[in-house]
């Protein structure tokens, strides 16, 4: 059965801290990774990632992708009170249906 | 052992003809969202239910409408669909409004 495992499910850090966020998945026929930021009530999309080794980085986030060991990183650098947020790891397997596997989140804290 | 539970897994129908997907939880959340969401996008929130009361997304198209008979169960018709409604349709959950969201596996609509 296809599942997608976040670790830790919640965490608490202060004001300039980098955290590391872990996503490891199963699935069949992969096609892709995404992470998100879920703030209230929808996602707001982040990566995709779907090749090995190539990190993608968007200001202090960045996240890569071991399709080896099937998993995957978020890492936040310089954490501010604003990256307060559950951060969603997806998996979309190749099909043709656009399915989505999502993890249950880390919910991640940042005090000031 | 799904907790968000989404049928059907696909489902076809015709251009102008309505259309009922249905989600059901063993969570007993409060809270429960329909999203729409297309191909490599973040889902997109039509409308949720906290408990009985209905809360519509602004920009939700009057084609897209939303019972909940009880707290386990909250459906998602659609009166009229036109091709540009096929998308992946994903129910979620959570406890109470900025809880973490739990997901179904989504139902892919499509319109010929």
């Amino acid at each position: 059965e296809d599942k997608v495992v976040q670790s830790p499910l919640s965490l608490v850090v202060h004001e300039g801290d980098t955290v590391t966020l872990n996503c490891s998945y199963e699935v069949t026929n992969f096609r892709s990774l995404l992470w998100y930021k879920q703030e209230k009530k929808a996602p707001t999309f982040l990566f995709m990632l779907t090749s090995s080794g190539i990190e993608k980085k968007s200001g202090r986030l960045s996240s890569i992708l071991d399709k080896k060991e099937l998993f995957s990183i978020l890492n936040i650098t310089a954490t501010q009170t604003g990256d307060s947020a559950i951060y969603l790891c997806a998996v979309e397997p190749r099909g043709g249906a656009n399915n989505l596997f999502f993890g249950t989140g880390t919910r991640l804290t940042v005090i000031p | 052992d799904a907790m968000v539970i989404q049928n059907p897994r696909y489902q076809v129908t015709q251009f102008g003809k309505p259309v009922t997907l249905s989600c059901s939880q063993t969570l007993n959340h409060n809270v429960m969202y329909w999203y729409q969401q297309k191909s490599s996008q973040a889902p997109k929130l039509l409308f949720h239910y906290y408990d009985k009361d209905f809360n519509n997304e602004a920009d939700t198209p009057d084609n897209f409408q939303s019972r909940r008979p009880n707290t386990s169960f909250c459906f998602l018709d659609i009166r009229s669909p036109g091709l540009g409604d096929a998308a992946m349709y994903l129910c979620a959950t959570s406890s109470g409004i900025n809880e973490k969201l739990f997901f179904g596996s989504g139902t892919q609509l499509s319109v010929l």
